[in-house]
């Protein structure tokens, strides 16, 4: 079947331009969770997603960013009036249930760019 | 919240060499650590996973073992092949909140095997 969709792949943006991004989970996959990846760091949790409700935001950076989730299904990531220090790749990854040892596959990810 | 340390953040092989990578955690509660692989460009996958009630597990090439009183586990890679040559992430359940429903990150393995 199909795996973690995202899009776009890559986003470039001129700085103060909200974004958004695009996930598409495994169909079927209750929990969906957002990830950043800056140039040589890690995953940096930021969001994620029980159904459509988010019980736990602490990973998101500022204001700027805000997420949601409708029909258990799509999410969306914006970001408001974008800082160059956004630029990173921004995955998301969704798990058949809510625990974390079930296991997060995770989607290609979008290079976003702020000029 | 928990914090993952990954060591080293590179490393070179000679092909048919061992690779092993090491990781610790704070929390004494996570009780899952997962371990991905990313090869450049694409998207992270899990290579294996151990739980807190196993001290060590093999699959093929790939072990990984766990020691839960000094709060560190490991990943081993024998008779490594050029196509091993990835970045390497550990990962260990967050237990904050009550419940283990998150991942954090180490920083990443970059290994490289030479022919």
């Amino acid at each position: 079947g199909a795996g973690v969709s995202q899009s776009p792949s890559n986003k470039v943006t001129e700085k103060g331009k909200d974004v958004e991004l695009r996930c598409d989970p495994i169909s079927g996959h209750t929990a969906l969770y957002w990830y950043r990846q800056s140039l040589g760091q890690g995953l940096e949790f930021l969001i994620y997603f029980q159904g459509n409700s988010a019980p736990d935001k602490s990973g998101l950076p500022s204001d700027r960013f805000s997420a949601e989730r409708t029909g258990g299904s799509v999410s969306t990531l914006t970001i408001q009036r974008t800082q160059q220090e956004d630029s990173a790749v921004y995955l998301c990854a969704s798990s058949l249930r809510y625990l974390a040892k079930n296991i997060q596959y995770f989607g290609a990810g979008t290079r976003l760019s702020v000029l | 919240g928990e914090n993952v340390e990954q060591h080293p953040s590179t490393l070179s092989v000679q092909e048919g060499d061992s690779a092993v990578i090491k990781c610790t955690y704070s929390d004494s509660a996570s009780n899952y650590f997962p371990w991905y692989k990313q090869e450049l460009g694409k998207r992270p996958q899990l290579i294996i996973d151990i739980r807190s009630n196993v001290g060590e597990k093999k699959d093929q090439r790939i072990a990984v073992t766990l020691n839960k009183t000094a709060k560190h586990f490991s990943l081993h890679i024998t008779e490594t092949q050029p196509e091993d040559s990835a970045v390497y992430f550990c990962a260990a359940s967050d237990p904050s909140g009550g419940s283990n429903y998150k991942l954090t990150f180490g920083k990443g393995t970059l290994l490289t095997v030479n022919p």
